[in-house]
């Protein structure tokens, strides 16, 4: 799986969007990007994926570059509760494949 | 809520101790994962089930073993605990009641000092 790289961390005032870059410049052709996060203390919770394509759900969206090498999370109106390591994953959506988590950006919203 | 539990939620024990930790599922996946967090180490991976009575292991798999008798359930047994497996654990299945078969969705955790 390819390895990814992001910022070890990043502030962001409450009610504004939050943006998290990431950049995978080894990507493969069937490997997706996985966006997790973690709230302290708590397991890892599934926030979105995609392959080439943007995707937005309730939660946030997903910026892919045309190239495939990096990629953004977008939170629209970030909250305090968003306060969270983010977790930018590559790999083949295949069942039974390991995620690979990295140390992720930390990401502190500010009142 | 991907109905994952994993129990004991905390535990402290002595080194030299065996440990079962229990992971239990409600979504009949046939995959399970445990996971190991530690500071500046991310995630890493255990052992892992494809199946009951299917196991293979992780990158970091020395110290540990595993069992699934049933579906739902998926153990991580420490035969003798020590220091360095002082962790918070994480069990994770495949897939979700909300999501793809290709997601993982993680369990709470559970916090073990080994003294």
């Amino acid at each position: 799986d390819a390895k990814t790289t992001q910022p070890p961390s990043m502030d962001c005032a409450e009610g504004r969007a939050a943006n998290l870059p990431c950049n995978h410049s080894t990507i493969s052709g069937n490997e997706y990007v996985y966006w997790y996060r973690q709230i302290h203390s708590q397991g890892p919770q599934y926030i979105i994926h995609g392959l080439k394509n943007n995707e937005t759900n309730e939660m946030a969206s997903l910026i892919i570059t045309e190239d495939r090498k990096s990629s953004t999370l977008i939170l629209p109106h970030a909250t305090l509760r968003d306060t969270a390591v983010y977790y930018c994953i590559v790999r083949v959506a295949q069942t039974g494949n390991q995620f690979y988590f990295g140390t992720g950006t930390s990401l502190t919203v500010i009142p | 809520d991907a109905g994952i539990t994993q129990s004991p939620r905390h535990k402290v024990t002595e080194t030299g101790t065996p440990v079962t930790l229990r992971c239990h599922q409600t979504e009949n996946h046939r995959y399970m994962y445990w996971y190991r967090q530690d500071p500046g180490h991310g995630l890493r991976l255990i052992h892992y089930s494809y199946g009951v009575k299917d196991t293979d292991k992780g990158e970091v798999s020395d110290g540990y073993s595993v069992s699934r008798s049933k579906t739902e359930d998926f153990l991580l047994t420490l035969e003798s605990a020590t220091s360095s497996q002082t962790s918070v654990y994480f069990c994770a299945i495949q897939g979700g009641s909300t999501g793809t078969q290709e997601t993982q969705y993680f369990g709470p955790g559970t916090r073990l000092l080994v003294l």
